[in-house]
């Protein structure tokens, strides 16, 4: 399976701040990676699918970048409603696996 | 607007069978694939499997033994069935709403979940 290492596992930031999470791959997955956020009691939103492709509806403050075997999530300029778990999942072979997982609080 | 909800017990004894329902209303199950993903105590998250359009299967290879995803396309209702569980299986199961191009694989829309409790 292709192990996904998500980091850091937690993060607090102040409003307004730029955030970014890491994902890393344990093989080259081509940017087959897409970026879910769930918020407490919600199922996961897609944010971001081909590594880069915002989803439609979501702010324009979420990005997505990366290639290979690394790839990260940035937020530019934390709100409160961006408040979650946000997860990152590779769907370059089977079975598709997710990162650990970053809960995201607002300092 | 595509409508996924799951439905099913939210306890089951060990060594029985898990069964859930995902019934999907404004999208017809038999475009896209449709598959199922669960939640562990804990956060972590694995893919358990999905079906195609064409009502092919792929299944995690870890739980390939003991699940399988049908369908009822009359009813436009997907199926999970989880045999033999241990308190492992304990999690929340959702459904989802998948797509596959040459270049990536994304699920799009899901439900919101059923918690389900393995115990005696």
């Amino acid at each position: 399976d292709i192990q996904m290492t998500q980091s850091p596992p937690s993060l607090s930031a102040s409003l307004g701040e730029t955030v970014s999470i890491e994902c890393r791959a344990s093989e080259d997955i081509y940017s087959n990676l897409a970026w879910y956020q769930q918020k407490s009691g919600k199922s996961p939103q897609l944010l971001i699918y081909y590594a880069s492709s915002l989803q439609d509806g979501v702010p324009s403050r979420f990005s997505g970048s990366g290639s290979g075997t690394q790839y990260s999530l940035k937020i530019s300029g934390m709100q409160p409603e961006d408040e979650g778990v946000y997860y990152c999942l590779q769907g370059s072979k089977y079975p598709f696996t997710f990162g650990s997982g970053t809960k995201l609080e607002i300092k | 607007e595509v409508q996924l909800q799951e439905s099913g017990p939210g306890l089951v004894k060990p060594s029985q069978s898990l069964s859930l329902t995902c019934s999907v209303t404004g999208y017809s199950i038999t475009s896209n694939s449709w598959g199922w993903i669960r939640k562990f105590p804990g956060n972590k998250m694995e893919w358990i499997g999905h079906m195609s359009s064409s009502a092919s299967t792929s299944y995690n290879p870890s739980l390939i033994r003991r699940i399988s995803i049908t369908r009822d396309t009359s009813k436009n209702q997907f199926f999970l069935q989880l045999n033999s569980v241990t308190t492992e299986d304990t999690a929340t199961y959702y459904c989802a709403r998948s797509y596959t191009t040459d270049y990536y694989y994304v699920m799009d829309a899901w439900g919101q979940g059923a918690s389900v409790t393995v115990s005696s």
